[in-house]
């Protein structure tokens, strides 16, 4: 089964800009992977943030924005704040069935 | 505003089916474009995809689950639910269901909000 990957932890300073990737260890994530990105903070439902790679949902704040990167799908925050302090998911599709990453724990300090 | 609700046992015993319903407010379930999935999530670790259904009946399941997981619908009453069999302490988790739509590129934008179930004896 198809292994999509995270990094486990980042760390970014308030105001800074942080990217965060994921990888398949099918080959390149394309367009065709509509790669989606979810915000999790504890003890709360995921909130969806980006769909189809680059889109965003009405209630997803500008600083985030989604892209393709070297093979990989992307998810970058600029001018972060400290409530962005979550954990991050992405979500590949194939051929019909979806496969989570493992996850990234942002911290903002 | 479309509403998700998950319910079931919150306790399964070992090697017994775990049968969870997600109740759909605030929208048909029998758009042409959504599909209806489960996803669920064991204490302190990440996401796990576990399926899919169109309300035509059309499903979808992870490989690593499939030969466990049946994912169903009934339209009438606005309801699409998930039977795992066979479980064990591994698949304690929250489980959510959430909305996906194929015209729009797949956003998975609306959850539930989760229920804990917990495999013991």
């Amino acid at each position: 089964q198809t292994v999509v990957t995270q990094e486990p932890s980042l760390t970014v300073s308030p105001g800074g800009t942080v990217t965060l990737t994921c990888a398949s260890s099918s080959g390149a994530v394309t367009s065709s992977s509509f790669s989606n990105w979810f915000q999790q903070k504890p003890g709360q439902a995921p909130r969806a943030l980006i769909y189809s790679t680059t889109n965003k949902h009405t209630w997803t704040p500008a600083r985030f924005s989604g892209s393709l990167l070297g093979g990989k799908a992307a998810l970058t925050v600029s001018g972060v704040q400290p409530e962005d302090e979550a954990d991050y998911y992405c979500l590949l599709h194939y051929g019909g069935a979806r496969v989570f990453g493992g996850g990234t724990k942002l911290t903002v300090l | 505003q479309l509403l998700l609700q998950e319910s079931g046992p919150a306790l399964v015993k070992p090697s017994e089916t775990l049968s969870l319903t997600c109740t759909v407010s605030g929208g048909s379930i029998s758009g042409s474009s959504y599909y209806w999935g489960w996803i669920r999530q064991p204490p302190g670790k990440g996401l796990e995809w576990i399926g899919n259904i169109h309300y035509s009946g059309t499903t979808r399941q992870s490989p690593s689950l499939q030969s466990r997981v049946t994912i169903s619908v009934d339209t009438s009453k606005n309801q699409f639910s998930l039977r795992l069999t066979s479980v064990t302490a591994a698949d304690t988790a929250v489980y959510f269901c959430a909305r996906d739509d194929i015209s729009s590129g797949w956003p998975l934008d609306y959850w539930g909000q989760g229920t804990l179930v917990t495999v013991s004896s």
